[in-house]
């Protein structure tokens, strides 16, 4: 069965500091892979989405993440984060025939302080 | 602005009574799925559903919970009897359902709180 591991359930980082948020899939077929965002009080909106296209892959509000087989992992990053990055990060796979179907990481709480 | 609307968002109550919670999905999306976040379990799938039917249930506690679509714009969690350990934020997410590879849409969360 698919699953996705998300590496560290809190990331701490000053601001204009690098963000790199893990996560290692687990998957027989080749695999769709998102990142969702959570703000507080709010539901999930996308980040971005691999879909066996570029295996780089960019989003919105700066993040980009890149898919490696070899290592199973789709790691998200930024070059330099903002107060507004402060969040909860989810990884999610989906596979071929499954209508949206989503499973999610347990998530990575980020937090960004000055 | 589309968007997938919950209801209630706040809900209180005690062990034992039914909840309902409720959910419009983006019109035009066919499928909708029902999500439980916990600080313990995470995000889980309770349920989903294609064109109103349902696809997958094995989720959701058969005995107290069950998934319905009524009709395309509305669909419905049920609790009943409810019980402590069921407190979570429920979130309905729709999507066009064309391929393994498209958006969910999040509504807001409907937080249960049973005492």
């Amino acid at each position: 069965a698919q699953s996705v591991t998300q590496l560290g359930s809190h990331v701490s980082v000053s601001e204009g500091a690098l963000v790199l948020l893990r996560c290692n899939y687990s998957s027989s077929v080749p695999p769709y892979l998102f990142w969702y965002v959570q703000y507080p009080n709010q539901g999930l909106q996308l980040l971005l989405k691999y879909t066996s296209a570029a295996t780089l892959v960019k989003g919105i509000n700066g993040f980009e993440a890149e898919f490696k087989k070899s290592e199973t992992s789709f790691h998200l990053t930024k070059p330099s984060a903002h107060m507004s990055d402060a969040a909860e990060y989810f990884c999610a796979v989906s596979l071929s025939g499954g209508y949206n179907k989503l499973i999610f990481g347990a998530g990575t709480r980020l937090a960004v302080h000055p | 602005d589309a968007r997938v609307t919950q209801t209630p968002r706040h809900k209180v109550t005690e062990m034992g009574q039914e909840v309902t919670m409720r959910c419009q999905p983006i019109l035009g999306h066919n499928t909708v799925f029902w999500y439980r976040q916990t600080m313990m379990q995470g995000l889980e799938l309770l349920a989903y559903f294609r064109n109103r039917a349902p696809l997958d249930d094995s989720g959701m506690p058969k005995d107290r919970f069950s998934a319905e679509m009524p009709d395309a714009t509305l669909a419905t969690l049920k609790i009943q009897p409810s019980e402590p350990r069921d407190s979570a934020v429920y979130f309905c997410a729709s999507g066009l359902g064309q391929s393994a590879t498209g958006e969910l849409f999040f509504g807001e969360g409907s937080r249960l709180t049973v005492l």
